[in-house]
């Protein structure tokens, strides 16, 4: 079965400083990775995916994220935020023996401070 | 192009109350899905279809009913509302090949069960 556990619930930081928003994850077999981004009373939007090709992954607005398998794990990056980052975040697996059922981690809401 | 909307946006209804939530898609994907957010749990899968008149259980099944006569819809029914019920529910579609496994999600629709 698959999991994923966002070890950060909140994260807080400074506009210009770097954003890690950290995943770990639980799969049988090879998986697939996601970030999607929330902004406020709005619906999900999808910022970067791993489906095994490159394991460092770009997304929109800047985000990166790396696939390690020896920790699983896939944490999330960004070398400088903006307020506009301010949004709850989530990690998400697929398991391809699940279809495509998708399991999400609990969130990490991010607040930027100006 | 509306892509995936929901309605209604915010409905409060009383507990053994009939609720409909709505979910049309136009991009004619295969796949569609419903779940409900939960402060603390992320987003849990409650049904989803892999083609019009094929549906299955989900992680959060028990209280819902789903049906989907038309690949472009997907109505999600609580048959007798109760108050745990009361959730941010999503829709989302995807496609059926090479890149199934980016789902789209809808605005979500907030349910007050009183």
């Amino acid at each position: 079965a698959q999991s994923v556990t966002q070890l950060d619930s909140h994260v807080s930081v400074s506009e210009g400083t770097p954003v890690l928003l950290r995943c770990n994850y639980s799969s049988s077999y090879s998986p697939s990775l996601f970030w999607y981004v929330q902004h406020p009373n709005k619906g999900l939007q999808l910022l970067l995916k791993y489906t095994s090709a490159a394991t460092l992954v770009k997304g929109i607005n800047g985000f990166e994220a790396e696939f390690k398998k020896s920790e699983t794990s896939f944490h999330l990056t960004k070398p400088s935020a903006h307020m506009s980052d301010a949004a709850e975040y989530f990690c998400v697996v697929r398991e391809k023996a699940a279809g495509n059922k998708l399991t999400f981690g609990g969130g990490t809401r991010v607040l930027v401070k100006p | 192009d509306a892509g995936i909307t929901q309605s209604p946006r915010y409905k409060i209804t009383e507990t053994g109350r009939q609720v409909t939530l709505m979910c049309h898609q136009t991009w004619s994907h295969s796949y569609m899905f419903w779940y409900r957010q939960d402060l603390g749990h992320g987003l849990r899968l409650i049904y989803y279809s892999a083609a019009a008149d094929i549906t299955d259980k989900g992680e959060v099944p028990d209280g819902y009913v789903v049906s989907r006569s038309k690949t472009e819809n997907f109505p999600l029914t609580l048959e007798s509302a109760t108050r745990s019920q009361t959730s941010v529910y999503f829709c989302a579609s995807s496609y059926s090949g090479a890149d199934q496994e980016t789902q789209y999600f809808g605005p979500g629709t907030r349910l007050l069960v009183l």
